[in-house]
Order: C-alpha cells, then structure tokens, then sequence
C-alpha cells in the first residue's frame, strides 16, 4: 500500500538535545512537506522540498532543520535553538502539479 | 498574503442533525484552490475535497456537500445526518503556488465538530 510513514508515533525528549523526526513516502511525490500543530491551532508550514538535495523555508522554520537526500524521505531535526519544540509534527506529500497533499499519521514530541 | 478563516471555534450538535462548518479566505491570486481536510482523534488529516477557482459549481459527495462563492470569498462545508463518527477537527486551506510549480497550503485554524448521540 502507498502512503506516507512517519515515526516514531510519540517521541520524548530533554531540552538541549536534537532531534530527528522521520518521514517516508512510497507514493512517488516529488514534493514533501513539514508542518507543526499546536492545540487549538491550525497547521503551520515548517519546511518544505519540491525535489531532492532542495528545500525552503516555511513559516516557522526557526530552530529546525531539513534534508532531501533521497525523494522517498524528509527529514526533519528539532534542535536546541527551538524554544517552543513540543507539538504534533504531521508530514505530508504531494506531486507537483497541484494535487491535494497526503499526510502521514504524525509524531508527537514533548521536550522536558 | 494569504488567509483563511474559520470562525467557528467548536460546533456541538446531536447525531441526524445537519451542521455547516464556514470558511472565509482572502487571496490576490486569480488562480487557486481550496480544500477541506478532516483530522479524527488519532492525528492524521485525511483529504476530502479540492476546488479549482475557476469552479464555482457546488459538489456533493453522499452526506458531504461544498458550496464555493467566489462573490463572498467562502468555501462552506455540510454534512447532512450527522453521524458520531463525523465527530473531527476539520481544517479549510487555501493554496499559495511556489516557483517551482507546487503549492503551499494556508490552514485555517480549524473547526472542532462533536456529534452526540
């Protein structure tokens, strides 16, 4: 089945550390994203890649950081320099002619 | 830059009745496209629907139906016979094109929709 992965589904972490969020896709998108959500919040656009070994910034892409090596992953690294990292990250994929995205289940991250 | 609003922070109503979640967007592009998203508890958006601007025919799908007025800049959602399973978050966006040909999408801050039974 094609989709999109993302793990852990919850992840715990101290302050000060990094740490690296997993995205894969099958479904041969050339264009992933990463969002964040907040409770109460809508999903905000963190980084995002329309084809390998490239990416942009989103809106809120202070403290993170992403790579594209291979198109079927996505990355994405919580550092220390983010000063709010605890939310629900959702990763997402799309082709690039318009399409809807497709998102993956999500990761938790609380940072203590 | 690009908006979208959904006023409606939390709809409650009972299972059969009909309820319509509202959406308002603001955007200087000509070209666009609008979606609604539904996020269950367990965290995943799941896609329900995209309209073209170009579009301004409304669509139904079974208890789901759209009404898109590009006059009002609203993209309004209805389900019909609610049931408690359509209890969700469910988002609006809008896209914003990048220069490489794919898009970026603008939420709204959501709709939290509870059907009691």
């Amino acid at each position: 089945d094609g989709g999109i992965t993302q793990s852990p589904k919850y992840l715990f972490r101290k302050e000060g550390q990094n740490v690296t969020l997993s995205c894969e896709q099958n479904l041969n998108h050339d264009a992933m994203y990463w969002y964040r959500q907040d409770p109460g919040q809508g999903l905000r656009l963190i980084y995002y890649s329309q084809i390998v070994n490239d990416f942009q910034k989103g809106d809120i892409a202070e403290g993170y950081s992403v790579s594209r090596e291979k198109k079927e992953s996505f990355p994405l690294t919580v550092t220390s320099a983010q000063k709010n990292p605890t939310a629900f990250y959702l990763c997402a994929s799309s082709t690039r002619d318009k399409d809807e995205q497709y998102f993956g289940p999500g990761t938790r991250l609380t940072v203590t | 830059a690009q908006k979208v609003t959904q006023a409606q922070t939390e709809i409650s109503v009972v299972e059969k009745e009909d309820v319509t979640l509202d959406c308002v967007y603001e955007t200087r592009d000509t070209t666009y496209y609008l979606f609604w998203y539904k996020q269950p508890p367990s965290g995943e958006l799941v896609f329900l629907i995209r309209r073209n601007s170009f579009d301004e025919q409304n669509e139904i799908s079974g208890r789901y139906s759209w009404n898109f007025q590009k006059s009002t800049s609203s993209f309004n959602f209805t389900i019909t016979a609610s049931q408690v399973v359509d209890s969700a978050v469910y988002f609006c966006a809008l896209s914003e094109a990048t220069q490489g040909g794919s898009e970026k999408l603008v939420f709204g801050k959501g709709t939290k929709l509870t059907v009691n039974p």
